[in-house]
């Protein structure tokens, strides 16, 4: 069973297109986050959610839209692509530290990546 | 500024080797420190996870050990295997200030391990 899942996993696009990719968690989580991973392997936030409620929302060009239908998806929607978007764009979700506490509850559970190429 | 320092940034060494990662942060207010292990083509996976209070946590043959005071952690991987080749994520969190929903994790910039037979 796939915790947490991404689609599509390779997405090749040409420059100025807008695009969309979907996460889906299948473990009960509360919170779910969206993060960048350049060429450099840094990974970095970019959003987070928690019970459909914006929480994090780093310095990200407003091309960038999250959406959040229900606790169980969060999709990233990225309008007029630019070559520097170019990245492994990865989906996590995590615990809601209120309810579960204890150390190590919102250990974040990444899925596998989708790796965007903007040509 | 809130940053996490990793080194070195790569790594190679021979099946059956010990070796250490060092990983030094300057997150304030600390929360965890975690060690998260990515293979390529995958999402980080945890590996450890220690609060301040915690010197040293272990996980098989992966042992994390911390220092507060100086804020610096290390992961040391005993008898490596070839399938310990991937790249070894330091993250330090710290509560935000909203009810504490969520930790907002400081990534590092990881270091590349190769394993070679």
């Amino acid at each position: 069973d796939t915790a947490v899942s991404q689609t599509p996993k390779y997405l090749v696009t040409q420059m100025g297109n807008d695009k969309s990719i979907k996460c889906e968690q299948n473990l009960g989580h509360d919170t779910m986050y969206w993060y960048k991973q350049d060429s450099k392997k840094f990974l970095k936030i970019m959003f987070s959610y928690n019970n459909k409620e914006l929480i994090i929302n780093e310095t990200v060009p407003n091309r960038f839209s999250p959406k959040s239908p229900d606790k169980a998806h969060l999709n990233l929607h990225i309008n007029s692509l630019e070559l520097g978007d170019s990245a492994v764009y990865f989906c996590a979700s995590s615990q809601d530290l209120k309810v579960a506490g204890g150390l190590g509850a919102d250990t974040q559970y990444f899925g596998p990546g989708t790796r965007l190429t903007v040509l | 500024k809130n940053q996490v320092e990793q080194s070195p940034q790569s790594l190679i060494i021979l099946e059956g080797k010990n070796c250490t990662l060092q990983c030094n942060y300057t997150v304030s207010p600390f929360s965890n420190l975690r060690w998260y292990k990515q293979d390529t083509g995958r999402g980080p996976v945890s590996l450890t996870i220690m609060t301040f209070s915690e010197n040293t946590k272990s996980n098989g043959r992966y042992t994390a050990t911390l220092d507060a005071d100086t804020k610096q952690s290390s992961l040391h991987i005993t008898a490596s295997q070839l399938s310990d080749s991937a790249s070894y994520i330091c993250v330090v969190s710290f509560n935000m200030n909203y009810g504490g929903a969520t930790n907002k994790l400081i990534f590092g910039t990881g270091t590349l391990l190769a394993v070679q037979p």
